[in-house]
């Protein structure tokens, strides 16, 4: 079965840096396309970034262009995010998603997060 | 402020029909993106629910049902179940190759 398990979230002060990690089990890796997306405490998902099966196709919500990275190693089956920059509005629960095979804005499946909080 | 909106929150009793709005715009439903729906019961990930506008992943019951019309969309629940309360959230595209996601509502169970 599908299994995807974030890790690396925690607690960083305004202007640090955080990687956070996906591993993905029960599939084909190198087959999917793969996202996150967050969620502020209390509040509605966000998307983030998605990423094509070799890496070679990347977008970014306008929120996070230019400090966060989105990544794949396919060997490894895992997907990482390096978050940059971090700013107080950044804090949130961040999930992966598998992607649709059919559908590129589709979130199949979906870990069960990562918090994340940002705060001085 | 969500690209996509809905009602921040709707009620109905067990057994009753309630619907679920969700409103685009032509960047993207009135595009062509279809709309997909999740649901998040409380303190768990979301789940997907209905995808490409009307379709149920296996194990989804029939009870729930989409629909999209021009730059509107709505999930229907029949026979609402205690176990519904959750939020619901809808999905698309749009045209800057971009997710987006509707604000959320929460279903209550009266």
């Amino acid at each position: 079965q599908v299994q995807l398990v974030e890790s690396g979230g925690g607690l960083v002060k305004p202007g640090g840096s955080l990687r956070l990690s996906c591993a993905a089990s029960g599939f084909t890796f190198s087959d999917y396309y793969m996202s996150w997306i967050r969620q502020a405490p209390g509040k509605g998902l966000e998307w983030v970034s998605y990423i094509s099966y070799s890496g070679s196709g990347i977008y970014y919500a306008d929120s996070v262009k230019g400090r966060f990275t989105i990544s794949r190693d396919n060997a490894q089956n895992s997907l990482y995010l390096q978050m940059n920059s971090l700013r107080a509005e950044d804090t949130a629960v961040y999930y992966c998603a598998r992607v649709h095979n059919n559908y590129v804005d589709l979130q199949e499946y979906w870990g069960h997060g990562t918090l994340v909080a940002v705060s001085s | 402020q969500s690209v996509l909106t809905q009602p921040p929150s709707v009620s109905g009793a067990p057994g009753q029909r309630v619907t679920i709005s969700c409103t685009g715009s032509s960047s993207n439903f009135g595009a062509g993106y279809e709309v997909h729906w999740y649901q998040q019961l409380p303190g768990t990930a979301p789940k997907l629910l209905i995808y490409g506008n009307n379709n149920r992943p296996s194990g989804v019951p029939d009870r729930f049902s989409g629909s999209k019309s021009g730059t509107s969309a709505s999930l229907a629940i029949t026979g609402l179940q205690a176990e519904d309360e959750a939020d619901y959230y809808c999905q698309s595209y749009d045209i800057s190759l971009t997710v987006v996601f509707g604000g959320g509502t929460k279903l209550t169970v009266l």
